[in-house]
Formats: structure tokens, sequence, C-alpha cells
């Protein structure tokens, strides 16, 4: 079967980094997404690794390699506003996504 | 204004009741997608559509029905609804011409079936 495995919860301190695991199996691959979605609120998309390495966006970096089925997401210099869920998806062979359950970031000041 | 709209925001309904969730998008995409969102596991598949004639079944498809009414208007139905249908709904739309082809989401309508 297909599986996307990221931690229930984490929590950071404000002003901090942390480091958000994804690790997959899935029927083939073709890219892998990083979404944030507040409490009650629509995810909405932060980055797309297609290639092994590191994609970075501002605060945040997403990483991926593929022969390992892992990717991670990488938050620096926490803000309280990061206070979110943040979602793993894959696209499997079949254009299909994926999406794990999910991990809350708590920030605490 | 939403670029992807969703209608009602929030419903209570009654086990046997139709109940029809409407979404609306102007982001001219012609792939929609219908989502559903239970504490605890990840986003699921119910219906999605890449253009107005098509139409495709997605992991958890049972008990539900979709119309795409025109390119900009795609509605879930759930024709008799349950207890265990209770959750967030999603609807979605992507322009694969995109690099990332990402998703873009309504704000959810969320249903409660007593």
């Amino acid at each position: 079967g297909q599986n996307i495995d990221q931690p229930t919860e984490m929590t950071a301190t404000e002003g901090a980094i942390v480091q958000i695991n994804c690790t997959y199996q899935t029927s083939g691959f073709n890219g892998l997404f990083w979404y944030q979605q507040h409490a009650g609120e629509a995810p909405t998309f932060l980055s797309y690794n297609v290639l092994d390495g590191l994609e970075e966006k501002g605060r945040f970096s997403s990483f991926l390699s593929r022969s390992k089925g892992y990717s991670y997401l990488l938050l620096k210099e926490l803000q309280m506003k990061d206070s979110a869920s943040y979602l793993c998806a894959v696209m499997d062979s079949n254009y299909q996504l994926i999406w794990g359950a999910g991990t809350k970031l708590i920030i605490k000041p | 204004d939403a670029d992807v709209t969703q209608t009602p925001r929030n419903r209570i309904t009654k086990t046997g009741k139709r109940i029809m969730l409407e979404c609306s998008q102007t982001k001219g995409h012609d792939r929609m997608y219908w989502y559903r969102q239970d504490p605890g596991l990840g986003l699921r598949l119910i219906y999605y559509s890449f253009d107005v004639k098509d139409i495709n079944k997605g992991e958890i498809s049972d008990g539900y029905s979709v119309s795409r009414q025109a390119q900009a208007k795609f509605s879930l139905s759930l024709e008799s609804a349950i207890p265990n249908q209770t959750a967030l709904y999603f609807c979605a739309t992507s322009d694969p011409t995109q690099e990332a082809g990402e998703l873009f989401f309504g704000e959810g309508s969320r249903l409660t079936v007593l």
C-alpha cells in the first residue's frame, strides 16, 4: 500500500528553527508537496520538490531524497503565525496525490 | 473575493437527507477536485474532473456523486447523508501547465450529519 508518515505534533520556540520530517512509500514518484493549513482554514501551497536537494523560499526550505523516500520542511526564525498544520503529499505514478495526516506545529513564546 | 468559493460553509443535517455542496472558481482552471478531511487522517479524494465532460472517482466515492455544470462549477452531492460523512469538505482546482501544478483550495464546507 501507499503510505506517508509524518509526526503528529511538534513544539518549537519563537525565533528558533524546526524541521518537520516526511517519509513516503508510494507506487512511483512525480513530486512531493508541502502545504500549510491553519486551524479551520484551507491548505495553502508552500513548496514542491521533484529532484533531490534543497529548495529554499524565504524562511522555509524543503529537502528531498528520492532514494530514501524522505523529505523535510525546515522553518527558520519561527513566528507565532507559523503555528499551523503542515501537510506532506506525494504524487504517485498515476499523478494522484497521496496525503500524510499532517504535523501540528505549536509555537511557544 | 476568494478564487475558489464553497457554499455552504457550515451545514448541520439529519441522517437520510440529501445535501449538495457547491464550488465555483474564477481561476480558469480545468481541473477540479473534492476532498474530505477528518481528524488524524490525510486529505482523501472523493471525485475529480479534468474538464466539463470528464468525471472520475477518487478513493472514497461511495455515497457521493458530483456534477460538473461548467468549467467554473463543480458540485458534490450526498444522496442520503449518514453520520460518518460528518467531515470538513474541500474543493480544489489546479492547472497542470504550471511547474508544480499545485492545488488551490476553497475555504471548506463543514458538514455535520446527526
